[in-house]
C-alpha cells in the first residue's frame, strides 16, 4: 500500500534555529513529491520535486529528493516565527493520485 | 488569496441529509481536486477532473460524487452524511494535471450533527 511517513511529528525550535524535516515514501508509479505549508488556512505551495539529487531553494527553504533511499528533506534556515505552521508532504504517481503524510506541526519560539 | 473560490464557507447539516459544495477554480486552470481534511486522517485525495473529464481517483466514498462542468467550476456532492464526514472539504486547481503547483481554496467546513 502506498504511504507517506513524516517525522518528526512536532517541532520546537527557537528562532534563528535551523530545521530539518523529513518525508519517506513508499509509491507504486512514483511522478513527482511535493511540499505544501499550512498556517490556519489553505495549504500553499512550496516544491514540487521530480529528480533526484537537485536542490530545490525559495529565500531561506531548501528541498531535496533521493529517489534511491525513497525520501526527502525539507530545511528551513534562520527561522522565523512565521515559519510556524503544518508543513506537509505528499507524493502523486503517474495515475494521479496524491498521497498526503500526516504532516510536521513546526513551532518556532521567538 | 489564491483565486480558487468555494462556497459556502461554513455548513451545518444533520446525518442522512445531502450537501453539494461549490467550486471555481483560477482562471485558466483546467484540473480540479477536491481534498478532506480531517484531525485523525489528514488530508486526503478524493478525485481530480480535468477538463471536465475524471482524471484519477483517490479515497472517495461511493455516497460522495462530484462533477466539473463546462465552465470548469466544480462540484462534490455528499450524501447520506454521516458523523464521520465532518470535516474540512478543500478544493484545488492547477493549470494541467501531473503534479504541477495546485492553488488550494480556502476550503468549506462542514459539520454533520
Amino acid at each position: 500500500e502506498d504511504k507517506v511517513v513524516q517525522s518528526p511529528l512536532s517541532l520546537v525550535v527557537h528562532e534563528g534555529d535551523t530545521v530539518t524535516l523529513n518525508c519517506s515514501y513508499e509509491v507504486t508509479n512514483f511522478r513527482s513529491l511535493l511540499w505544501y505549508k499550512q498556517e490556519k488556512k489553505a495549504p500553499t505551495f512550496l516544491f514540487m520535486l521530480t529528480s533526484s539529487g537537485i536542490e530545490k531553494k525559495s529565500g531561506r527553504l531548501s528541498s531535496i529528493l533521493d529517489k534511491k533511499e525513497l525520501f526527502s528533506i525539507l530545511n528551513i534556515t534562520a527561522t522565523q516565527t512565521g515559519d510556524s505552521a503544518v508543513y506537509l508532504c505528499a507524493n502523486m504517481n503517474r495515475d494521479d493520485k496524491i498521497i498526503f503524510g500526516k504532516g510536521t506541526r513546526l513551532h518556532i519560539l521567538p | 488569496d489564491s483565486g480558487v473560490t468555494q462556497t459556502p464557507k461554513h455548513l451545518i447539516t444533520a446525518t442522512g441529509q445531502r450537501v453539494t459544495l461549490r467550486c471555481s477554480p483560477r482562471s485558466g486552470d483546467l484540473s480540479v481536486y477536491w481534498y478532506q481534511q480531517s484531525l485523525d486522517q489528514g488530508l486526503q485525495f478524493l478525485i481530480q477532473y480535468y477538463n471536465g473529464e475524471e482524471r484519477a481517483k483517490g479515497n472517495i466514498l461511493e455516497r460522495f460524487s462530484a462533477q466539473q462542468f463546462p465552465d470548469l467550476h466544480s462540484e462534490l456532492n455528499l450524501s447520506s452524511l454521516e458523523l464521520g464526514d465532518s470535516a474540512l472539504y478543500f478544493c484545488a486547481s492547477s493549470v494541467v494535471p501531473g503534479g504541477y503547483e495546485q492553488y488550494f481554496g480556502p476550503g468549506t467546513r462542514l459539520t454533520v450533527t
